[in-house]
């Protein structure tokens, strides 16, 4: 299948910082890319729709001055959790999408353990 | 807002045994996937099923799409301690770009 990879896959950083995530397609050109949240044992939480070369769309609820998208290119999409709260400590997971015989599969980096101290 | 309803949510059995997780959803699917996820890690693809009745196998584990794509299932046969896992059905609905994820499975087979 295809390759999507995430980093850093673990990162800690001081409260009132801000980090970035790096989401790359390896061996796909990716239009879309999607971003999510996950707490421990839990399912995962769509927060935006990154799309290349425009802005990405935030679902509800999910503030889009603190959790920056950048798509500026086919194979990388990033996302920068800006003035970081312990809070917003978490498991964010970044997925690719990919036309595969007529319809679309979804493929997942390996995630980034963020902690905020 | 389509939902997807998955169960169960936590589902601990002995090594040897078989086991069922189902999906389902008032709404008809484009697609349907099904994700394998441990600690720590992102998802990872299991199988995708388009077609209204479609059965895959990938070794012990049997997929179902129901016939009407509302609605699919997971079988496990003789359950190994590797399985262990949080098992994630997710779906598209008609021309939707986006999956929409079920509340997953915590899977645990104990020795």
């Amino acid at each position: 299948g295809a390759v999507v990879s995430q980093h850093p896959s673990r990162v800690i950083c001081k409260s009132g910082t801000s980090v970035k995530i790096e989401c790359r397609s390896l061996d796909f050109q990716a239009t879309t890319m999607f971003w999510y949240r996950q707490f421990p044992k839990q399912s995962l939480m769509l927060m935006a729709t990154s799309n290349e070369g425009s802005k990405a769309t935030y679902e509800q609820g999910v503030e889009k001055d603190k959790f920056l998208i950048n798509h500026a290119s086919l194979t990388l999409s990033t996302l920068t959790v800006t003035s970081a709260h312990p809070e917003d400590s978490s498991f964010y997971i970044c997925s690719a999408r990919v036309l595969t015989g007529g319809y679309n599969t979804i493929y997942f980096g390996e995630g980034s353990w963020l902690t905020v101290v | 807002t389509q939902l997807l309803e998955q169960s169960p949510q936590f589902l601990s059995i002995q090594e040897g045994e078989n086991l069922t997780v189902y999906c389902n959803s008032s709404s008809v699917f484009s697609s349907l996937q099904w994700y394998r996820q441990e600690p720590g890690e992102g998802p990872v693809l299991l199988v995708t099923v388009v077609t209204g009745g479609e059965v895959k196998k990938l070794k012990r584990l049997t997929f179902q799409f129901g016939d009407a794509r509302k609605d699919s299932s997971l079988h496990i046969t003789a359950a190994q301690t590797g399985d262990t896992g949080l098992y994630l059905c997710a779906g598209v609905f008609g021309t939707a770009r986006q999956l929409t994820f079920g509340s997953g499975t915590q899977l645990t087979v104990l020795p």
